[in-house]
């Protein structure tokens, strides 16, 4: 059974760097089968694509936080990481961590989320 | 980016019914399209994929259709367990986008 678990940080403070990871059991992320993906959903609201990683280190963003993130594998420890730098309460949100098909393009298997606070 | 229109935004339903959930994308995704299930405090579920294709482990009371740019889930003999929102999501672009969600009430 695939799990993927989020880890870091609940409160950061604004302009900080806003980090994250998701150690995932049950799959390897060299698969290439997968892709790695981070999603996250502010309080009441919708759902943001932030962006994906691929087992080759190929990289994917959302154009709207393009400058400022950074998705990452740690393929020793079967994790991968989210860095949102120079963060605002805007980013004030429940973040998960998902796998999404390479050939069926959808999202199998998410994280449980972790709320991340941006506040002074 | 491809803007997803979930109507309605949210719909109560007696045990059951048979509801329907329409998405409109803006532009023409052929089948990339995904349903998603969330229950509060809770991760999405994946209910149906490429717009009709239902997920291993999901009721067949859901049932998803459309092609294009209008898609709809529909969800036969409504059951208290099926409260929730559902999101359709695009996967036509990389840039996956979400329709705002439909909150499910049983009644």
């Amino acid at each position: 059974q695939v799990q993927l678990q989020e880890s870091g940080p609940g409160l950061v403070k604004p302009s900080q760097t806003l980090s994250l990871s998701c150690t995932v059991s049950g799959d390897s992320i060299s698969s290439a089968s997968y892709y790695w993906t981070w999603i996250r959903q502010p309080a009441g609201k919708g759902l943001e694509w932030i962006g994906r990683i691929y087992m080759s280190g190929s990289t994917k963003y959302n154009p709207s936080l393009n400058s400022r993130v950074t998705i990452s594998l740690d393929t020793s420890k079967n994790q991968f990481s989210l860095k949102l730098t120079s963060v605002t309460a805007a980013d004030t949100a429940v973040y998960y961590c998902a796998r999404d098909d390479y050939d069926g393009y959808y999202i199998d298997y998410w994280g449980q989320g972790t709320l991340v606070t941006v506040s002074s | 980016d491809v803007q997803m229109t979930q109507s309605p935004s949210s719909l109560s339903a007696s045990i059951g019914d048979r509801v329907t959930i329409t998405c409109r994308a803006s532009q023409r995704i052929g089948t990339f399209l995904n349903w998603y299930q969330q229950k509060p405090g809770k991760a999405p579920k994946l209910l149906i994929f490429g717009a009709s294709s239902l997920q291993g482990g999901v009721s067949s009371r859901f049932s998803g259709s459309g092609s294009g740019t209008d898609f709809t889930l529909t969800i036969s003999n409504l059951q208290p367990e099926d409260s929730g929102t559902y999101y359709c999501q695009q996967s036509y672009r990389t840039l996956f986008t979400f329709g705002g969600g439909t909150k499910v009430e049983v009644k």
